[in-house]
């Protein structure tokens, strides 16, 4: 079935650093993206999706960017803040699974 | 509108116990997902159901079960419970099925926290 490794964390940063969260998938055919984040203590929140090759999701600053050529969905911001500490997963359905999630990275930005 | 609801949020039970997690899908979705989180990893899918029916299985014991209800509320179901099961439960709804349901989206609630002592 389809799946989506991603970089072991965990990825410390300073307030108003680069970030990039690389993601690599397996696949037949092109199925859809998504980069999901787990706040501490909670659920899984959709951070952005794309549905198709070349297609670039982007949400609250973050974006990713369906490459088919490196079958790859890496996460990015300019300029991180306190508040984007948290654990960022990588997702793609498989089949009859709904998502695939990768391992997930853990991201602390210090002040 | 009320998200995903989740009960309980935390438990804890004995090995070999059993236990019953309810999940309640934001209104008018019919599709409700549940995925076990062991701590440090990615969700891990268990069950899929839509219209009430088994649309999707994990690779999970048949210790688990689950069903979902005509008001598509679900539960998930663990027998003879082992350590290994602690892990936080997350269930997840959606409009549509499997493939479609990505069009829609899926929400995730909070997560039931279950440990096995």
């Amino acid at each position: 079935g389809n799946s989506v490794t991603q970089m072991e964390g965990p990825v410390t940063l300073s307030e108003e650093a680069f970030l990039t969260i690389n993601c690599t998938y397996t696949a037949t055919g092109y199925p859809s993206l998504f980069w999901y984040v787990q706040y501490p203590g909670e659920g899984l929140q959709l951070l952005l999706k794309a549905t198709k090759a070349d297609d670039k999701g982007s949400n609250k600053g973050f974006e990713a960017t369906y490459r088919k050529e490196t079958t790859s969905f890496h996460l990015e911001k300019g300029s991180v803040q306190v508040s984007d500490s948290a654990v960022y997963f990588c997702a793609l359905p498989s089949g009859n699974t709904p998502l695939v999630f990768g391992k997930g990275t853990r991201l602390s930005v210090i002040a | 509108d009320a998200g995903v609801t989740q009960s309980p949020t935390h438990l804890i039970k004995t090995r070999g116990q059993h236990v019953t997690l309810r999940c309640s899908p934001i209104s008018g979705h019919k599709s409700v997902s549940w995925y076990q989180q062991v701590l440090g990893q990615g969700p891990q899918f268990i069950f899929q159901y839509y219209e009430k029916e088994e649309r999707g299985r994990g690779n999970f014991p048949d210790r688990f079960s689950a069903r979902q209800f005509p008001n598509y509320s679900s539960e998930l179901n663990v027998n003879a419970l082992l350590l290994g099961d602690s892990a936080l439960y997350l269930c997840a709804s959606s409009l549509a099925n499997t493939g479609r349901g990505h069009n829609y989206g899926y929400t995730f609630g909070s997560g039931t926290r279950l440990t096995v002592v």
